[in-house]
């Protein structure tokens, strides 16, 4: 079956520790983006990518980074340069092009510093 | 930006139809209005869009005004299943336009 993967579900690091988190698709979407979600709040977006080896900065992306290697991948680390890092991290992606099309979402990975 | 706004909760009966409103009276002719839905500690899941027309698919209905300024998803028989917060977002073709901007969306409560 066709989807997004996102691993580990849960997550849990010490303060100072940079931790990256994996996002996999085979739909053979182009672009894939990462979101950040707090408690009662809705998605805000980290980085996005539109085609391989390429990205771009979303709304609040330091103290974050990506790399677009593979289109299938596109993992994003949290450094610790990151002020507040606990929070529910969303991974997507969507077929790309200029049509309105969807993003599919992955589970999410919910990360806890300790 | 253009940006929505929701209400921040609201309640249907099982079996009942529930009407979502958004408002996004600064809306531009190229603004494609998508609805997207979220279960607790899952991720979203694309509801439906359009662009002026109402539009129908298996989940929901879109109603659009005629001036653009606000919008309607339908859910015709809201089952338990339903309960989740609904995401109204304006998506642009171009630029940073292009990106999805979640607000905090309308929590539904679904009661049996």
């Amino acid at each position: 079956d066709g989807g997004i993967t996102q691993s580990p579900k849960y997550l849990f690091r010490k303060e100072g520790q940079n931790v990256t988190l994996s996002c996999e698709q085979n739909l053979n979407h182009d672009a894939m983006y990462w979101y950040r979600q707090d408690p009662g709040q809705g998605l805000r977006l980290i980085y996005y990518s539109q085609i391989v080896n390429d990205f771009q900065k979303g709304d609040i992306a330091e103290g974050y980074s990506v790399s677009r290697e593979k289109k299938e991948s596109f993992p994003l680390t949290v450094t610790s340069a990151q002020k507040n890092p606990t929070a529910f991290y969303l991974c997507a992606s969507r077929k790309g092009g200029q049509g309105a099309n969807e993003q599919f979402f992955g589970p999410g990975t919910r990360l806890t510093v300790l | 930006d253009a940006k929505t706004t929701q209400p921040n909760s609201m309640e249907s009966n099982e079996e009942e139809p529930v009407h979502l409103p958004c408002n996004h009276s600064t809306i531009s002719g190229t603004d494609y209005i998508h609805w997207y839905r979220q279960l607790p500690s899952q991720g979203p899941e694309y509801v439906i869009h359009g662009l002026t027309s109402n539009v129908n698919n298996r989940m929901a209905s879109l109603a659009i005004a005629e001036d653009r300024k606000s919008s309607t998803l339908i859910l015709h028989r809201a089952t338990l299943r339903d309960a989740a917060v609904y995401y109204c977002i304006l998506r642009g073709l171009s630029g940073s336009a292009r990106q999805l901007t979640f607000g905090s969306g309308t929590q539904l409560t679904v009661l049996p």
